[in-house]
């Protein structure tokens, strides 16, 4: 079975400074891996997808996640962080079955300190 | 597109009372999923559809809750009675399978206080 999870239920960063949101993945076949952002008093956005092409993709807001298959990790970064990242994200995985489902890890919220 | 549409998107009710979720997925989707969220329990698919159709409604808590889809417009998520513990944002997604897979799109949520 699938899963996915994030290092960290609390992340606290300095504006300006390197964001780094852990996940680790398990999956009995090739993954599909996601990343969505949660704004406060919002439904999940996706902010960036890696489907087996490049294994560095990018995403929305200068995020980037790297796919290493040895690691079993998708982390995600950003170089410098600012005030408006303040959120909660989620890594997940496909269920690569047939259907679209896919299982979401229990979040990471990320403070940004000025 | 508008997104995904969900009313209410406050609902404060009084237990044993009758709750009743709304959601109109984008159109040409063909896959929909009913989400609740708790400090406690993090993100829960509580049930999805496919072309309308149930497919897994293992995350249903329990009888109380019910979830109807009946056409590919709309879907309903109905909790009778409700209580205390129901309590929660209720979000719901939809997918289209093949125009980009596993993408799922998320409404604003519905915010449900059980008193």
């Amino acid at each position: 079975a699938q899963s996915v999870t994030q290092l960290g239920s609390h992340v606290s960063v300095s504006e300006g400074a390197l964001v780094l949101l852990r996940c680790n993945y398990s999956s009995s076949v090739p993954p599909y891996l996601f990343w969505y952002v949660q704004y406060p008093n919002q439904g999940l956005q996706l902010l960036l997808k890696y489907t087996s092409a490049a294994t560095l993709v990018k995403g929305i807001n200068g995020f980037e996640a790297e796919f290493k298959k040895s690691e079993t990790s998708f982390h995600l970064t950003k170089p410098s962080a600012h005030m408006s990242d303040a959120a909660e994200y989620f890594c997940a995985v496909s269920d690569r079955n047939r259907d679209d489902k896919i299982i979401f890890g229990k979040g990471t919220r990320l403070h940004i300190l000025p | 597109d508008a997104g995904v549409i969900q009313s209410p998107r406050h609902e404060v009710t009084e237990m044993g009372q009758e709750v009743t979720l709304r959601c109109k997925p984008i159109s040409g989707h063909d896959y929909l999923f009913w989400y609740r969220q708790t400090m406690m329990r993090g993100l829960e698919l509580l049930i999805y559809f496919n072309n309308n159709v149930p497919i897994d409604d293992s995350g249903m808590p329990e009888d109380r809750f019910s979830a109807k889809m009946p056409n590919a417009s709309f879907s309903t998520l109905k909790i009778q009675p409700s209580e205390p513990r129901d309590s929660a944002v209720y979000f719901c997604a939809s997918s289209s399978y093949f125009d980009s897979p596993y993408e799922q799109y998320f409404g604003p949520g519905t915010r449900l206080t059980v008193t």
